[in-house]
């Protein structure tokens, strides 16, 4: 069955970078691209960008554009979403998905000082 | 971005009973193709989101069919027949046409 198993919860400081990774199983990687989506405390989900996993092309939110890098490496069938200049409102629980239906279990990155 | 609302943002429900939430949105969600990108997910506690329905009206693999979603353009509706106590969470909608956006959810609990 379809499965994204994200890397564990991360607590960073101010003005770091955060790479979080998003290992899929169950499906030949390459036929599905991956998208990112974060959640921070008592806020709605927003969506932050995509990878076609078959050629790396990728799409970003306008909020995110400059700060956030999505990759991937086919040979592991793994995502990572990159996330740069930290600030304390980027706390939140960051997923990857698999098209609307596929959702790994989510990391919950803390940034504080 | 087009912005998703949805009413109500809580719901408390008797067990047994219907329950309804709306979502709209400020464009319409056709697509060229001639789909609507109007999703609907539950997340419940320190879960990710799980996906109930897809393109307005369609039950995702293993969605128990007291679920139903209809609407078209604008405006979408989730029903549950019949709600029952796993049903507790945040209902969440989800446009996918550009970018994708999501509603602020709908807590549901249970009387």
């Amino acid at each position: 069955q379809v499965q994204l198993v994200q890397s564990g919860a991360e607590v960073k400081k101010p003005g770091a970078s955060v790479k979080v990774s998003c290992k899929a199983s169950g499906y030949t990687f390459i036929s599905y691209g991956i998208h990112w989506v974060r959640q921070a405390p008592g806020q709605r989900l927003e969506w932050m960008g995509w990878i076609g996993a078959a050629n790396g092309n990728t799409r970003y939110s306008q909020k995110f554009q400059g700060t956030v890098t999505i990759t991937r490496d086919t040979s592991a069938s793994t995502a990572y979403m990159e996330l740069s200049s930290l600030r304390s409102e980027d706390t939140a629980v960051y997923y990857c998905a698999r098209g609307p239906g596929y959702w790994g279990q989510g990391t919950l990155v803390t940034v504080s000082s | 971005d087009i912005v998703m609302t949805q009413t109500p943002l809580s719901l408390s429900v008797t067990p047994g009973q219907p329950a309804s939430i709306s979502c709209k949105s400020s464009q319409s969600l056709l697509h060229s193709d001639g789909k609507t990108y109007l999703y609907w997910y539950l997340q419940k506690p320190g879960q990710p989101p799980q996906l109930l329905i897809y393109e307005v009206s369609n039950r995702f693999s293993g969605v128990p069919d007291r679920f139903s979603g209809s609407g078209s353009g604008t405006d979408f509706t989730l029903k549950i027949s019949r709600v029952e106590a796993e049903d507790v969470g945040v209902y969440y909608c989800m446009q996918t046409i550009q970018p994708f956006t999501f509603g602020p959810g709908t807590k549901v609990d249970i009387k």
